[in-house]
């Protein structure tokens, strides 16, 4: 079973759409949890960094279950613009490492 | 601005030759980190570093070396050992002085060997 798993899409969304994305993650020892969001042949960019308590910035509501291992993205009234893969990323207490998932696959269509 | 930087973008070598890939932080973060990703896949970790004159192997670093000298400076150089060398290479840094320790990409370099 691979560490960090997402759906690789790739998700077709029309414009104003609401859509969510999970991750789930194996180890029980998970610290640290990252919504990056990856351009075609571009860096990383984090989008956002995901709290126990859920956090939302604007648009975007980032949520964290620890009983279920798995993190989630919201994305509402979706922008052409958010077309793009977004990682999720998780880290391990005790490590300096950062586990990648293969990323979702986001196409937002006019 | 702050910022880590890679140079150069678009690197294109000869089968045997070694090759050196530069990043630098001007983040004054502690850990630094090279990754690889491949078309379609997600990112490999090859090395990082807490700190300087310190490095660890990551999970795919046969073929790769790395110094760190300097806070500022995490090269990478990508041996004629290194069986599949042609990837897109990252590096990355984050702060180890409070959470939740974000790390931040430079843009790139794309390495073509042929």
């Amino acid at each position: 079973r691979k560490e960090v798993e997402q759906d690789p899409g790739p998700f077709n969304v029309p414009e104003g759409a609401t859509v969510a994305f999970n991750c789930t993650y194996s180890n029980s020892a998970s610290q640290s949890f990252f919504w990056y969001r990856q351009d075609c042949r571009k860096e990383p960019k984090l989008l956002m960094s995901v709290y126990s308590s859920g956090n939302e910035d604007g648009r975007f509501t980032a949520q964290l279950n620890r009983a279920s291992q798995y993190i989630s993205l919201l994305i509402r009234d979706s922008k052409l613009s958010d077309s793009a893969t977004y990682l999720c990323v998780v880290t391990t207490s005790g490590t300096y490492k950062y586990i990648f998932g293969t990323g979702t696959r986001l196409k937002v269509l006019a | 601005d702050g910022g880590i930087t890679q140079s150069p973008k678009y690197l294109f070598r000869k089968e045997g030759q070694n090759v050196t890939l530069s990043c630098e932080q001007n983040l004054n973060h502690d850990a630094m980190y090279w990754y690889r990703q491949d078309p379609g896949q997600g990112l490999r970790l090859i090395y990082y570093s807490q700190i300087v004159n310190d490095f660890q192997k990551g999970d795919i670093a046969e073929g790769y070396s790395v110094s760190r000298e300097k806070k500022e400076s995490f090269p990478l150089t990508v041996t004629s050992a290194q069986k599949n060398p042609t990837a897109f290479y990252l590096c990355a840094s984050s702060s180890r002085d409070r959470g939740p320790y974000e790390q931040y990409f430079g843009p790139g370099t794309r390495l073509t060997v042929t």
